[in-house]
């Protein structure tokens, strides 16, 4: 597809399973984000890759969250132990160049809804 | 104080009306300022950067007070599918990150026939 594909859309999981959510941005973009979106809340920075580089994690709440962009293109957020306060939309977003912070153009996909139980 | 602070609403406003949006950010470093829309249940999306002369498209004007750390929106003629919540995007530009995007919590507006 020409947009950015997230999967799954909606995860519900138990207490204390790890789960594993997948971007796949816009063929040739070369910066990656993912955030986190609590309901009625703008969209929580959490980290973002240039290539396969991570620039940046400070956004990330603790060690049980990590992500990996391994070639540069497709990215897996994963999320260990989960928690209920986990709970969330994680969007993923990518944009053309590493300058895309400068210009503010993120693409974003649907999301990846989760629910810890 | 928050990085990204904005009246969280909501607008109720009626067809043609003009509304504003303010938005305030803490770290006087920041170069790029944005608005995006989020329609309800949907991805948010780029509405208009924000460039320090003003800048305008149709009936959306934003402004930037660099001095005062302050971001506007005006919508002038509202439509009915000018319906949505408007989102204060600044990157902050910590420690030299160019991507660090940081969003507001976002302004719902409501227009009424």
């Amino acid at each position: 597809g020409a947009g950015v594909s997230q999967s799954p859309r909606y995860k519900v999981t138990k207490r204390g399973q790890d789960v594993a959510l997948r971007c796949d941005p816009i063929s040739g973009h070369v910066s990656l984000y993912w955030y986190r979106q609590a309901l009625g809340q703008g969209p929580e920075f959490l980290t973002y890759f240039n290539y396969e580089a991570q620039q940046d994690k400070s956004g990330l709440p603790n060690d049980r969250f990590s992500a990996e962009r391994p070639e540069g293109s497709i990215s897996t957020l994963t999320i260990q132990r989960t928690e209920q306060r986990d709970s969330a939309m994680y969007r993923c977003a990518s944009s053309f160049s590493a300058e895309g912070a400068d210009t503010g153009e993120l693409f974003f996909g649907e999301g990846s809804r989760l629910t810890v139980l | 104080r928050k990085e990204v602070e904005q009246d969280p609403g909501p607008f109720n406003v009626p067809e043609g009306a003009t509304v504003a949006f303010n938005c305030t950010y803490s770290n006087s470093a920041s170069q790029s300022f944005f608005w995006y829309r989020q329609d309800c249940r949907k991805e948010p999306k780029l509405l208009m950067s924000v460039y320090s002369s003003g800048n305008e498209d149709g009936r959306f004007t934003a402004q930037l007070n660099r001095a005062s750390q302050y971001i506007s929106l005006l919508i002038r003629d509202s439509k009915l599918s000018d319906s949505a919540t408007y989102l204060c995007v600044v990157n902050m530009n910590y420690g030299g990150s160019q991507g660090n995007l940081i969003f507001g919590k976002g302004t719902k507006l409501s227009v009424k026939p």
